[in-house]
């Protein structure tokens, strides 16, 4: 059901590259958000948006930049990617105007920096 | 601080009912989720509440007590494909999601 695409679905680089993850969704919706999640521990919310020109930081926010140019669009970029970011990033989104508000998420970008 | 506390891991039998408890400490309360998550994949919606009570949905219910700061996720003739992580989520005061760690369901035979 849910159309929200993320791409790469994996990349290794190495240290101190820029890198940008791609996240796009069909559906219209308002909301978009940036997490990171490594194995069995809690998502943390890297940036969200809540529309077009619309970007806030979250807990993880301080090594990383987002732009929402675009409602379907919403890339997260990595200036200068370190061992430390090695991990699964989740984009998701959310329409406002629903009553649950629940999030579809994407099927991640799992990332290795060496 | 806010957290969300729910068991790192459980087995139950297929066949068999199963529930998965989750307490929460937040600043106000706009709402909890259930998502499930296969291994390697991503997080899916399972169930909304934010009044008490019992929701029920299918196979699956999940439960709320706001006073208590408490709701369990109730799977009943569990199937091999329930074997997941389940995650328990808050809505804050300020609309922001405070996530659980995730409860790990190993199914067996």
């Amino acid at each position: 059901e849910a159309d929200i695409y993320q791409t790469p679905r994996y990349l290794v680089i190495g240290t101190g590259k820029k890198i940008t993850l791609e996240c796009s969704q069909t559906m219209g919706h308002d909301k978009m958000y940036w997490y990171q999640q490594d194995p069995g521990m809690e998502l943390h919310l890297i940036h969200y948006s809540y529309g077009v020109n619309s970007t806030e930081k979250g807990d993880l926010s301080s090594e990383s930049t987002v732009s929402r140019i675009r409602t379907e669009h919403f890339p997260l970029t990595l200036e200068s990617a370190r061992p430390s970011h090695t991990s699964q990033y989740l984009c998701a989104s959310s329409d406002s105007k629903r009553e649950t508000g629940e999030l579809f998420f994407g099927e991640g970008s799992r990332l290795t920096v060496l | 601080g806010q957290n969300i506390d729910q068991p790192t891991e459980m087995t139950a039998t297929e066949g068999a009912i199963v529930q998965i408890n989750c307490t929460y400490q937040t600043s106000g309360f706009n709402g909890l989720f259930w998502y499930q998550q296969h291994a390697g994949e991503a997080p899916t919606f399972l169930s909304y509440n934010v009044l008490d009570g019992l929701e029920e949905k299918g196979r699956f219910s999940s439960f709320l007590s706001r006073s208590k700061g408490y709701s369990y996720l109730l799977l009943k003739e569990l199937q091999m494909k329930d074997s997941a992580s389940y995650l328990c989520a808050v809505m804050d005061s300020n609309y922001q999601l405070i996530w659980g760690a995730g409860t790990k369901l190993i199914i067996k035979p």
